[in-house]
């Protein structure tokens, strides 16, 4: 079944406990992306990647890391992670920019 | 810089209704334009985009948008609403000389029995 996964899908943790959200697809997608969804304020692109060795920041890239070694996985490394990153995070593929993305079903971020 | 206005936060209509979410755009090429739907605690799920071609893009779930180059809209209808169709829409433009994605607050709809 052609699907993005992350994991994990739940995590509540402190300020300053470094952490990984992984992301991985299988449809052989060149583009991917990392999403925050906060109320009021709808998606804003956190980083992108256009394909292998090629990341660039999105819109609200401050606090974030991201990789993308290998085509199918591309995650999202928090150093030190502050109260005001609590959020819905979404990880999405498509073949090309102008394809429509294809999402992972989310994970919730709590930093107390 | 991209943007996209969803100017209702809010749409209310009755099941068997016209549906109407509205959508503008910001964006200093042609642009690609694209909606998307989440259901309660789901991902989102892709329903139609506009790239090049007819103003009408047909899509899922009996869904249309037409795209209107000098309004600068991208507005998404369904002739019939159905009580199914509740959820929050989102609307999204890219700049095709860039990769960046930009989504709209999103619109949540809710179509009564």
């Amino acid at each position: 079944e052609a699907q993005v996964t992350q994991n994990p899908r739940y995590l509540i943790t402190v300020t300053g406990k470094k952490l990984t959200v992984t992301c991985s697809q299988n449809m052989n997608h060149e583009y991917m992306s990392w999403y925050r969804q906060d109320p009021g304020l709808g998606l804003r692109q956190i980083y992108y990647s256009m394909n292998v060795e090629v990341t660039d920041k999105g819109d609200v890239p401050e606090g974030y890391k991201v990789s993308r070694k290998e085509k199918r996985n591309f995650p999202l490394i928090l150093e030190s992670p502050s109260p005001n990153q609590t959020s819905l995070y979404f990880c999405a593929s498509s073949f090309t920019q102008g394809s429509e993305q294809f999402f992972g079903p989310g994970t919730r971020l709590t930093v107390l | 810089a991209q943007s996209v206005a969803q100017p209702e936060d809010q749409v209310n209509v009755a099941e068997g209704n016209p549906l109407t979410v509205k959508c503008t755009y910001s964006v200093s090429g042609n642009p690609y334009l694209f909606w998307y739907v989440q259901y309660p605690n789901r991902g989102l799920q892709f329903l139609l985009k506009y790239i090049t071609g007819d103003n009408l893009v047909k899509g899922s779930y009996g869904f249309e948008a037409e795209f209107n180059k000098s309004q600068t809209s991208f507005h998404l209808k369904k002739p019939s609403a159905l009580v199914s169709d509740s959820a929050l829409y989102f609307c999204a433009v890219r700049d095709p000389n860039d990769y960046k994605l930009s989504f709209g607050a999103g619109t949540t709809v809710t179509v009564r029995a």
